[in-house]
């Protein structure tokens, strides 16, 4: 089983609507989560953190984690092209794993 | 300021060449990472040095050296390399390294862009 595993893409979405992206991990001692976009020819650039079970929101994206589900979601409102990238979920125990990314395309 | 600065921005080196990728943070950060990203992947990590010592090595190959000169510097030395070495090669920090819960949060510099040829 992959440590970190997202869900197969690439994702479409019309401007204006929510994309929802999902994450599930394999360790339960991980203690902290992360959302990265990455733009193509591009380094990944860190846009959410959370540790703690709940939601967390900052401006349009929501981070949610359920550690006992070992699930970590992301959700992005009123979509814009500019969102259109791939979207990399990390986790952290002692190191920081990625999943493999999901692209999100973002139809004007 | 949460720059991570990568120096050069692209390389490209025999297999017989000797080079070195630099990465620079003045954040105070006290972990630095590098990784490796080839095209349509995800990053893979490679080494991990908190507070200046090397913490994770991840099997890789000797012809890839890291050194961490001080709190702020990070090299990765590049010896005989082969073709399918050439990827991105990604240099990140955070605030706190080691079973840290907050302050993990790891920030990418640009990359370097190696060819192997």
């Amino acid at each position: 089983q992959k440590e970190v595993e997202q869900n197969s893409g690439p994702l479409s979405v019309p401007e204006g609507a929510i994309a929802s992206l999902n994450c599930t991990y394999s360790d339960r001692g991980s203690q902290s989560f992360f959302w990265y976009r990455q733009y193509s020819g591009k380094s990944p650039e860190l846009i959410m953190f959370i540790y703690s079970n709940g939601d967390k929101e900052d401006g349009r994206f929501t981070a949610q984690l359920n550690k006992a589900s070992q699930y970590v979601s992301l959700l992005i409102r009123d979509s814009q092209p500019s969102d259109s990238a791939t979207y990399l979920c990390a986790v952290r125990d002692y190191k920081l794993s990625f999943g493999a990314g999901t692209t999100v395309t973002v139809r004007a | 300021d949460t720059e991570v600065t990568q120096t050069p921005k692209h390389l490209v080196m025999g297999m017989t060449n000797k080079k070195s990728l630099k990465c620079e943070q003045h954040m105070g950060h006290r972990a630095m990472y590098w990784y490796k990203q080839k095209a349509k992947k995800p990053p893979e990590l490679m080494f991990v040095y908190s507070y200046e010592k090397l913490s994770i090595n991840e099997s890789v190959p000797s012809r890839f050296s890291p050194e961490c000169p001080n709190s702020s510097l990070l090299n990765l030395h590049l010896h005989a390399l082969q073709p399918e070495d050439s990827a991105l090669y990604l240099c990140a920090s955070s605030p706190k390294g080691g079973f840290a819960r907050a302050g993990t949060e790891a920030f990418f510099g640009q990359g370097t862009r190696l060819t192997v040829v």
